[in-house]
């Protein structure tokens, strides 16, 4: 089974520039979730998606993130314009759906250094 | 509400000996429970789950976990850590039927030869 597949694996910008990242979920995972995780921190919950609706962005800094999710499949998460404390590791994760068995399956993450 | 809290930030084992990384939670709902891994530049790996079955779970890489409910805790252990063990382990909770994970800060294990 394919994992969570997400690009670019690093990203390297001035303060100020605008970045996009790019996620393709486990096929038939209905939710997808993007986290954010700074240096020697867990990962924080930014938003999520069930199909192309969100469910959750309470923790997203609406100001300079968006994220879409068009069709219920892939998704994009921008930020625009980058400050230097959005240097991060960003992880896509996806889930089946609710249930006793439900595990989020993470992707490799895109680790953005803001200069 | 929900929380995690990891009690060690760094684990520091000799190769050969037992691993211990400690984790309470806190769920207003019967959580389900993780542990996941993260080596260097590589993506989280799920460990082990419990999910209201048996409260002692088997990992993978001989790794186990206990759920107790009257301490809120879900401990990780392992009887014997090898190098490869080095990297940063996080619990995870998530309230059952509600598809959100919480993650703890993380803890990371150094196994020294």
């Amino acid at each position: 089974e394919a994992g969570v597949a997400q690009s670019p694996r690093y990203k390297i910008i001035e303060k100020r520039q605008s970045v996009a990242f790019w996620c393709n979920p486990i096929s038939g995972h209905a939710t997808l979730y993007w986290y954010q995780q700074i240096l020697g921190q867990g990962p924080k919950l930014l938003i999520q998606f069930q199909n192309n609706g969100v469910v959750d962005d309470s923790q997203l800094p609406k100001d300079r993130f968006s994220a879409e999710r068009l069709k219920g499949v892939d998704s994009t998460l921008k930020i625009q314009p980058a400050k230097l404390e959005d240097s991060a590791v960003y992880l896509c994760a996806s889930s089946f759906t609710c249930g006793e068995n439900t595990e989020a399956f993470f992707g490799q993450g895109t680790r953005l250094t803001v200069v | 509400a929900q929380s995690v809290t990891q009690l060690d930030s760094h684990v520091s084992v000799s190769e050969g000996t037992p691993v211990l990384l400690r984790c309470n939670y806190s769920s207003s709902y019967s959580p389900s429970l993780f542990w996941y891994v993260q080596h260097p530049n590589k993506g989280l790996q799920l460990l082990l789950k419990y999910t209201s079955a048996a409260t002692l779970v088997k990992g993978i890489n001989g790794f186990e976990a206990e759920f107790k409910k009257s301490e809120t805790s879900f401990h990780l252990t392992k009887p014997s850590a090898h190098m490869s063990d080095a990297a940063e382990y996080f619990c995870v909770v998530s309230p059952y039927n509600f598809n959100k994970f919480y993650f703890g800060s993380g803890t990371k294990l150094n196994v020294k030869p």
